[in-house]
């Protein structure tokens, strides 16, 4: 079964960066593009870019570009998304979630990230 | 990338019928099949109810349906039960002359009376 797992949740200060990580297992982790979503508290889904686990090429949002960096181990089934410059309202659940059919049928549980000073 | 539009609440009593709109451009909505349904109960991760505009994954009740027109998408859900009460989401990819990728809507909150 398809399963995706993600990293604890994290406490950072402004301006420091931060690091998910989601691994990948009960499929070809290469075959299927992996997207990053997040939500603040109370707040709705912003989708935020995605991977190709294959060729390791990247789409962002245009919102996060500069400051997201998303990349992949083909050697342990994990993609990870890095965002730099964190400010407070960076403060969200971070999801990773596996494409098909140009639709996300697979997520992970979420990583609470949250910055405070 | 804008956000696409959604009512931010819709009810109805058990047994009843709703439909959540979901209005994008023809960037995104009206430009390509490629809508898509999320349900997302509180403090759990999204579930995709619907892809492709009107196809259901597997596992999920022939109660949920989808539909788009022009701009607009819509989500029917019939015969409302108990454990439909969420938030519901559309999605659709979306393409710029400068960049492509996904949007969401701001996400409807079903109450089910």
């Amino acid at each position: 079964q398809v399963q995706l797992v993600q990293s604890g949740a994290e406490v950072k200060k402004p301006g420091a960066s931060v690091k998910v990580s989601c691994k990948a297992s009960g499929y070809t982790f290469t075959g299927y593009y992996m997207h990053w979503v997040r939500q603040a508290p109370g707040q709705g889904l912003e989708w935020m870019g995605r991977i190709n686990p294959n060729s390791g090429g990247t789409n962002y949002a245009q919102k996060f570009q500069g400051r997201v960096t998303m990349t992949r181990d083909t050697s342990i089934s994990t993609a990870y998304m890095e965002l730099s410059r964190l400010r407070s309202d960076d403060t969200a659940v971070y999801y990773c979630a596996r494409e098909s059919s140009s639709s996300l049928g697979y997520w992970g549980q979420g990583t609470l990230v949250t910055v405070s000073s | 990338q804008s956000a696409l539009t959604q009512p931010a609440s819709v009810s109805g009593s058990p047994g009843q019928s709703i439909t959540i709109s979901c209005t994008g451009t023809s960037s995104d909505v009206g430009g390509y099949n490629y809508v898509s349904w999320y349900q997302q109960h509180p403090g759990k991760a999204p579930k995709l109810m619907i892809y492709e505009v009107s196809n259901r994954p597997s596992g999920v009740s022939n109660r949920f349906s989808g539909s788009k027109s022009g701009n607009t998408a819509s989500l029917t859900i019939s015969g409302l039960q108990a454990e439909d009460e969420a938030d519901y989401y559309c999605s659709s990819y979306t393409s710029s002359s400068t960049l492509a990728g996904w949007v969401f809507g701001g996400g409807t909150k079903l109450t089910v009376l």
